[in-house]
């Protein structure tokens, strides 16, 4: 069972255009950090956000965490074929990680 | 410097031997972490350790899966009796922190385990 929904599950869509990814659970954590996983590699840290409402950059990318620091978001702008990959949100509570279900990303050139 | 290293890379075993999966994680890091993976899906917790003490190990599925990390470096991952529905991708990391706070955790390549 894993706390954290990540929506959609998939999502494919052609360079230049917009998307937003969710990452919702009804737990209270610490701190949320988005990964990226490509094929055949372990997951790669993007950011870690831990202050309710905080919101941080990226480049093209900006990620959310909630007011209540149950939820975040990933907005990713102008999409590039390289930022195809498996995103993955990951709720920090006391030096644990929870992972959410994943959100698999294609963008077409 | 070397990151987190995991063997073996690729393990075929038949339903019900034992299975033992190394993790190496990166020198200096005090928790690691073991991880199991279905294609498209996020990492599922089993376990962690800080140093070589088990600090939460209510992600193991069953009895059958153990892990130990005796001198605070490598960490044993053992399935015992191994049955099909084990077959997964084995993920390990290692965070440089302790406490209560939350660090970047470094994954390993895993380990794809299949039972026949």
């Amino acid at each position: 069972t894993q706390l954290l929904e990540q929506s959609p599950q998939f999502l494919s869509i052609q360079e230049g255009e917009n998307l937003t990814v969710y990452c919702n659970s009804s737990s209270v954590f610490s701190s949320l950090q988005w990964y990226r996983q490509e094929p055949g590699e372990g997951p790669v840290l993007l950011v870690t956000v831990v202050t309710g409402g905080e919101v941080k950059k990226l480049k093209r990318l900006t990620f959310q965490f909630g007011d209540a620091r149950k939820d975040s978001s990933l907005h990713i702008t102008a999409a590039q074929p390289g930022d195809t990959g498996l995103y993955l949100c990951a709720g920090g509570r006391a030096n644990n990680l929870f992972f959410g279900t994943g959100t698999r990303l294609t963008v077409i050139p | 410097g070397a990151g987190v290293s995991q063997s073996p890379r690729y393990k075929v075993t038949k339903r019900g031997q034992d299975v033992a999966l190394r993790c190496d994680p990166i020198s200096g890091h005090v928790s690691l972490y073991w991880y199991r993976q279905a294609l498209g899906q996020g990492p599922e917790f089993l376990t962690y350790f800080n140093y070589e003490a088990q600090q939460d190990k209510s992600g193991l599925p069953n009895d059958r899966f153990s892990a130990e990390r005796p001198e605070g470096s490598i960490s044993t991952l053992t399935i015992q009796r191994t049955e099909q529905r084990d077959s997964a991708m084995y993920r390990c990391a290692s965070s440089l922190g302790a406490g209560t706070g939350t660090y970047e955790q470094y994954f390993g390549p895993g380990t794809r385990l299949t039972v026949t």
